[in-house]
């Protein structure tokens, strides 16, 4: 059982150039999630897809794109990466939005210069 | 809406000393409570949630929390720390039904010393 695993660990671009953070989990959970970490911030929502087929903006969506490829897979799109999206990404899931509990990825650690 | 507010940012103990770290939110409506902790370069893992019952909750690693409705507090507490627990430790709290949403406090450092 691996849980949740994220690729990248590590990503730096330039700004204006695209990229596509994956997550999947083999848990089958129901609902997924994409946050940022930044240092003295927490972490911030970006979207979450509570069930298989539905997405929704989280408390940070501007600048990103998501796709909920499957139950297992969720995705993170930057369409033109800008410096200010310098951060750690985490993907999560749970087995119900209920349920709240929420399991979490490694992280991608990624740079826009 | 809801907002969780961690009043420590670093929290500086030596080995096998108590340590508090502190937590306080608010939200209009009954909540779900949790206590994550981060080890450098690692994702969050669960240490304990209050849900509903006791308000005394037991984690992981010999940590436990209490809820506080009327003080809207959720303080994580541990009698005597390890090297070990040198982390960083978030509180978060979710509005049940609310697909789920959790939201983080700051974060507040541990620095156990020897």
């Amino acid at each position: 059982n691996a849980g949740v695993t994220q690729t990248p660990k590590f990503q730096v671009l330039k700004t204006g150039q695209s990229m596509t953070l994956q997550c999947a989990q083999d848990m089958n959970h129901n609902s997924m999630y994409w946050y940022r970490q930044d240092p003295g911030m927490g972490l911030r929502l970006i979207y979450y897809s509570a069930s298989e087929g539905t997405t929704d903006k989280g408390e940070v969506p501007n600048g990103y794109n998501v796709s909920r490829l499957n139950k297992r897979e969720f995705s993170l799109r930057l369409e033109s990466a800008a410096p200010s999206q310098t951060s750690v990404y985490f993907c999560a899931s749970s087995p119900d939005y209920e349920l709240n509990e929420q399991f979490f990825g490694p992280g991608t650690r990624l740079t826009v210069l | 809406a809801q907002s969780v507010t961690q009043l420590d940012s670093q929290v500086p103990v030596f080995e096998e000393a108590p340590v508090e770290l502190r937590c306080n939110y608010s939200s209009s409506v009954s909540v779900y409570l949790f206590w994550y902790v981060q080890y450098p370069n690692q994702g969050l893992q669960l240490l304990l949630k209050y849900l509903s019952g006791s308000t005394l909750v037991k984690g992981i690693n010999g940590f436990e929390a209490e809820f506080n409705k009327s003080q809207t507090s959720f303080h994580l507490r541990k009698p005597s720390v390890h090297i070990s627990d040198t982390a960083e430790y978030f509180c978060a709290v979710s509005d049940p039904g609310n697909t789920g949403k959790l939201i983080f406090g700051q974060g507040t450092t541990l620095q156990v010393k020897p």
